[in-house]
């Protein structure tokens, strides 16, 4: 059973900074591409950060360039989001998300970690 | 960017009756649309992906269509279980996914 765990969310004043990291379980994490995608309070859905499987390749919403990093550990099946200058707009639930092979939408998801930046 | 734009925001609809949901693209994304189901508290689940695709375990009475620009997600007869929001998806414009605002179907 594929199951993906978000952890590292909290509060965090603007500008600071915080680690979430996605333990990933019942699947060949090495072999798949995974993305970050978050949802701020009330509101919809918006992709983040996406890495490839060997983690060579990288992208980044406009919203988060500059700011937010997205690296994995295939050894430990883990992937993580380095987020930096964190602004009032970060506010949001961060899920991590697998993509199926060669293929570009998301087939499994994690339960999510909730980032709040305030003062 | 690709705009996504889904109506309507809110549906109401009783149990046993059929639900249809749109979604339309600012520009053609071919068939590389997906659905997403959201339920209070959970993470989004997969319903549909190439646009019409079930995804595993999706029950029949959840079907996708169209084509380009425009979609529709419909539930057949909506069970107690399906009052959610909904949420497209285009992933024909790698890597700039994008989703649409959501549909929220309530009881009616």
């Amino acid at each position: 059973e594929v199951q993906l765990v978000e952890s590292g969310g909290g509060l965090v004043q603007p500008g600071g900074s915080l680690r979430l990291s996605c333990a990933a379980s019942g699947f060949t994490f090495s072999s798949y591409e995974m993305n970050w995608v978050r949802q701020a309070p009330g509101k919809g859905l918006e992709w983040v950060s996406y890495i490839s499987s060997s983690g060579s390749t990288i992208y980044y919403a406009d919203s988060v360039k500059g700011r937010f990093t997205i690296s994995r550990d295939n050894a430990k099946n883990s992937l993580y989001l380095q987020m930096n200058s964190l602004r009032a707009e970060d506010t949001a639930v961060y899920y991590c998300a697998k993509t199926p092979l060669g293929w570009d939408y998301f087939d499994y998801w994690g339960q999510g970690t909730l980032v709040t930046v305030s003062s | 960017e690709i705009v996504m734009t889904q109506s309507p925001a809110t549906l109401s609809v009783s149990p046993g009756e059929r639900a249809t949901l749109s979604c339309r693209a600012s520009q053609s994304v071919s068939s590389n649309l997906a659905w997403y189901q959201q339920k209070p508290g959970q993470a989004p689940r997969l319903l549909i992906y190439g646009a019409s695709t079930r995804a595993t375990g999706i029950p029949a009475r959840f079907s996708g269509s169209g084509s380009g620009t425009e979609f529709t997600l419909t539930i057949s007869s909506l069970q107690s279980e399906d009052f959610a929001v909904y949420y497209c998806q285009q992933y024909n414009n790698w890597p700039q996914w994008t989703f649409g605002q959501g549909t929220k179907v309530e009881i009616k």
